[in-house]
């Protein structure tokens, strides 16, 4: 069965960076698109960015341009989401999701990992 | 960017009742909208895309319906287990924005 496992999440201080990682199994990762999703604690989901199946399309919501970084490695089925300058609001449950269709990413998300949570505190 | 918004941010209904949620798109999506389903404590379930296409496994209580800017998720009678919030999600194109979501408890 699919199953989605984030991990790298941890306490880190204002101005650090983490990375995270979502390791899949269960279906062929290199054929599908794949998303990160955030949500602080009691807030609601906030999509943070999307990578395309073979890697050559990147997206990352506007607020976090330039900060967060997504990539993958298809040999070792795994996703990451690299975050540097951390501030008080990062503080969040971090899921990856997986799209419904394959070779593409414009797609809802069928399948989520169960969260990996980033807590910003000096 | 397209900003997405629902209504109410929350409702409190009897078991049994009609439950109608609204999302709304600032600029048209097609059906290019999916309906999430959050339990307390839980992860996102995917319940409805393409607007109205039932996941598999969600029980037929749940329907979409809407195109361009106005959707709507209705649950046609309200169980315990269906506590939870509801959020919409426009996936035509990035980014990839949720709608605020809304909280629906039993009365």
């Amino acid at each position: 069965q699919v199953l989605l496992v984030e991990s790298g999440g941890g306490v880190v201080q204002p101005g650090g960076s983490l990375r995270l990682s979502c390791t899949a199994s269960g279906f062929t990762f290199s054929t599908y698109g794949m998303h990160w999703v955030r949500q602080a604690p009691g807030k609601g989901l906030e999509w943070v960015a999307a990578i395309s199946y073979d890697g050559s399309n990147k997206y990352c919501a506007d607020s976090l341009k330039g900060r967060f970084t997504i990539s993958r490695d298809d040999s070792k089925n795994t996703l990451y989401l690299q975050m540097k300058s951390l501030r008080l609001e990062d503080t969040a449950v971090y899921y990856c999701a997986k799209v419904v269709r394959s070779s593409g990413w414009s797609s809802p998300f069928d399948y989520w990992g169960q969260g990996t949570l980033v807590t910003v505190s000096s | 960017d397209i900003q997405m918004t629902q209504s109410p941010s929350s409702l409190s209904a009897s078991v049994g009742d009609r439950v109608t949620i609204t999302c709304r798109a600032s600029q048209g999506i097609n059906n290019s909208l999916a309906w999430y389903q959050q339990k307390p404590g839980k992860v996102p379930q995917l319940l409805i895309f393409a607007a109205s296409t039932l996941q598999s496994g969600v029980p037929s209580r749940f329907s979409g319906s809407g195109s361009g800017t106005d959707f709507t998720l209705t649950i046609s009678s309200l169980q315990p287990e269906d506590v939870a919030t509801y959020y919409c999600q426009k996936y035509n194109s990035a980014p990839f924005t949720f709608g605020p979501g809304t909280k629906v408890d039993i009365k």
